[in-house]
């Protein structure tokens, strides 16, 4: 199984909602990611959870807030967020070594109106 | 700032043709290589991955990698219009990360 799972696929949501992104996998990797993509742009990084710990924080502003509630499990609470942050929201997981690849899954194409 | 470059395209190769996309990176001790093929609003599919020196053979695909050159390519054998897609490089660099750090993709139409 090399499955992540992420819902929803679509959300529309306004300015003012609180709204969850949701991603599984069951890899038994340690290492999960999200990342923002806007058309015709590569994945810009976002947030790495290392064993369920946050690690990296690219910066992000706060009104997206991490959290990794167990090993499988990797959500996205959105709050207050802007239109330019429509975009297409991808979760990845890996092993945590060198020689290995990243999964991601289907993504999650948000708007905000 | 580890810096992973593509020419973003697009290329347009006809049908049949081998289409190359290349990718150069600037951590030299960078690891491990890996080429995902994204198609337009949906996400990204890993098709090659590259450790060593030399190329690296599955089906229509070679990945070709040359440390000393900080150089990695794709060739795409007998191109096919539903091969049209952006091609993401990505690399790992030195120092324990396992992190990939994308390239700006190269976008690739093959036209009947």
């Amino acid at each position: 199984d090399t499955e992540v799972t992420q819902t929803p696929k679509h959300l529309v949501m306004g300015m003012t909602n609180k709204k969850s992104l949701k991603c599984e996998q069951h890899m038994g990797h340690r290492a999960m990611y999200w990342y923002k993509q806007k058309a015709k742009k590569p994945p810009e990084l976002m947030f790495v959870y290392s064993y369920e710990k946050l690690s990296i924080n690219e910066s992000v502003p706060s009104r997206f807030s991490p959290e990794c509630p167990n090993s499988s499990l990797l959500n996205l609470h959105l709050h207050a967020l802007q239109p330019e942050d429509s975009a297409l929201y991808l979760c990845a997981s890996s092993r945590q070594d060198s020689n290995t690849e990243a999964f991601f899954g289907q993504g999650t194409r948000l708007t905000v109106v | 700032q580890k810096e992973v470059e593509q020419n973003s395209g697009p290329l347009s190769v006809p049908e049949g043709a081998i289409a190359s996309l290349n990718c150069t990176y600037s951590d030299r001790g960078s690891q491990s290589f890996f080429w995902y093929r994204q198609y337009s609003g949906k996400s990204p599919e890993l098709i090659m991955f590259i450790y060593s020196n030399g190329d690296k053979e599955d089906g229509r695909f070679t990945a070709q990698l040359n440390k000393a050159s900080q150089y990695v390519s794709l060739l795409i054998r007998d191109s096919q219009p539903s091969d049209s897609a952006t091609y993401l490089c990505a690399v790992v660099a030195s120092g324990g990360s396992y992190i990939p750090t994308f390239g700006r993709g190269t976008s690739l139409i093959v036209h009947p």
